[in-house]
């Protein structure tokens, strides 16, 4: 079966740093992967997803995520972070069950950003 | 532009009533799914629907039955509610036929059961 892990359930980063949340899949098959970011009381919004086409994605916000093979690493980068990134971040592969794409989430990250 | 439209956006329930989730889009999208998201343990999928007619059990279906007439719709049902069912649920929306579909997912709706 496929998973992601997400490692750290709370990162902390003063606004300008570096944002890094880290997550690591298992699957049998080349991965779909997903970030999504929840802001607070809403629904779960798409940042960017890999399927192959290129090893590192940009997505929106200035978001980014390098996929490698060799760490099963799918790790979401933002060289300087804003007051309005803070937010809860999710992790998804996609298993194709027949025609359906089902996706498996990890446990989040809940983003932080101080002044 | 509606997208997914879940309701109600809040509910409390007492231990053992019924109720029934609503969730609709307009994308005309083949798959929709359910999920719950509790503390620490991301969103888990409860079921799912590839087309109308057509359902399937994911990784928590205990406790909750669906059902799809339409492309549209894809209600979630508590036949009984329990206190452990108290969670946020989401409804989600894509295209069949790859890994790579987005899933566009609605706003939650937030239930307590007492």
């Amino acid at each position: 079966a496929q998973s992601v892990t997400q490692l750290g359930s709370h990162v902390s980063v003063s606004e300008g740093a570096l944002v890094l949340l880290r997550c690591n899949y298992s699957s049998s098959v080349p991965p779909y992967l997903f970030w999504y970011v929840q802001y607070p009381n809403q629904g779960l919004q798409l940042l960017l997803k890999y399927t192959s086409a290129a090893t590192l994605v940009k997505g929106i916000n200035g978001f980014e995520a390098e996929f490698k093979k060799s760490e099963t690493s799918f790790h979401l980068t933002k060289p300087s972070a804003h007051m309005s990134d803070a937010a809860e971040y999710f992790c998804a592969v996609s298993t194709l069950t027949g025609t359906a794409s089902k996706l498996t989430f990890g446990t989040g990250t809940r983003l932080q950003v101080t002044l | 532009n509606a997208g997914v439209t879940q309701t109600p956006k809040f509910q409390v329930l007492k231990t053992g009533q019924s109720m029934t989730l609503q969730c609709a889009q307009d994308m005309n999208h083949e798959y929709m799914s359910w999920y719950r998201q509790d503390p620490g343990m991301g969103l888990r999928l409860i079921h799912y629907s590839v087309g109308a007619g057509i359902t399937d059990q994911g990784e928590v279906p205990n406790g909750y039955n669906v059902s799809r007439s339409t492309t549209e719709d894809f209600p979630l049902r508590l036949l009984s509610a329990a206190p452990s069912q108290t969670s946020v649920y989401f409804c989600a929306s894509s295209r069949l036929g790859g890994g790579g579909n987005i899933q566009y997912f609605g706003a939650g709706t937030r239930l307590s059961v007492l």
